[in-house]
């Protein structure tokens, strides 16, 4: 069954700084999702990733896979307090299995 | 404005007591999804339901039971056999099967 990994779990950073939330898979995907939560607050959806080498950007986060290492990658550059929240990747093996969540990246940006 | 809407926002169940969570879209979704969020956990699927009038059970679906009679809506109820309900419900809707989800507010259960 399909494993999704994040790394880290909690991670804070200062404002201005740069940082990446990494995000493993156990078997072949077709697809890789990003959701944004904040605290006591449903998921918001980010980016969808669905080809290798896909790279998405929205402001200062950046999204990317390698379907090949089975990873995908959310950048943060010069972080600002509002990316304060937590960050869950999902993916699915395909088109027929159900998509399984991560345990989510807890940010913390400090002013 | 489409979306999905969950009611009520806060829930307090008293042990022993059936209670239902609604989940209402109107994006013309196929496919519908309950999840549980416990504090500092990811999300575990409870049932989903690819098509109306279908559903099935998730990773964790003992204790509670839904239904799916209209395409727009997809109520959970959490019944007495769910020993450990405090939690955190998420209903979600893709527009079919397995394609990016869209979550409602949530609705915040509580055993008292």
């Amino acid at each position: 069954e399909l494993k999704v990994e994040q790394n880290p779990l909690f991670l804070s950073m200062q404002e201005g700084k740069n940082y990446t939330i990494y995000c493993n898979y156990s078997t072949t995907s077709d697809r890789l999702y990003w959701y944004r939560q904040d605290p006591g607050k449903s998921l918001e959806s980010l980016f969808v990733l669905l080809s290798n080498g896909a790279v998405k950007q929205e402001g200062r986060l950046m999204a990317s896979l390698d379907t090949k290492a089975r990873l995908s990658t959310l950048h943060i550059t010069a972080a600002v307090h509002d990316l304060s929240a937590t960050y869950f990747c999902a993916s699915a093996p395909n088109r027929d299995d159900k998509i399984i969540f991560g345990k989510g990246t807890r940010l913390h940006i400090l002013p | 404005d489409g979306g999905i809407t969950q009611s009520p926002k806060y829930l307090f169940r008293k042990e022993g007591q059936n209670v239902t969570l609604s989940c209402e879209q109107n994006l013309n979704h196929d496919a519908m999804y309950w999840y549980r969020q416990d504090p500092g956990q990811g999300l575990r699927l409870i049932y989903y339901s690819q098509i109306v009038n279908d559903f099935q059970k998730g990773d964790i679906a003992e204790g509670y039971s839904v239904s799916r009679e209209k395409k727009e809506s997809f109520p959970l109820t959490v019944t007495s056999a769910q020993k450990n309900p405090t939690a955190f419900y998420l209903c979600a809707s893709s527009i079919f099967w397995n394609t990016e989800a869209f979550f409602g507010q949530g609705t915040r259960l509580t055993v008292v």
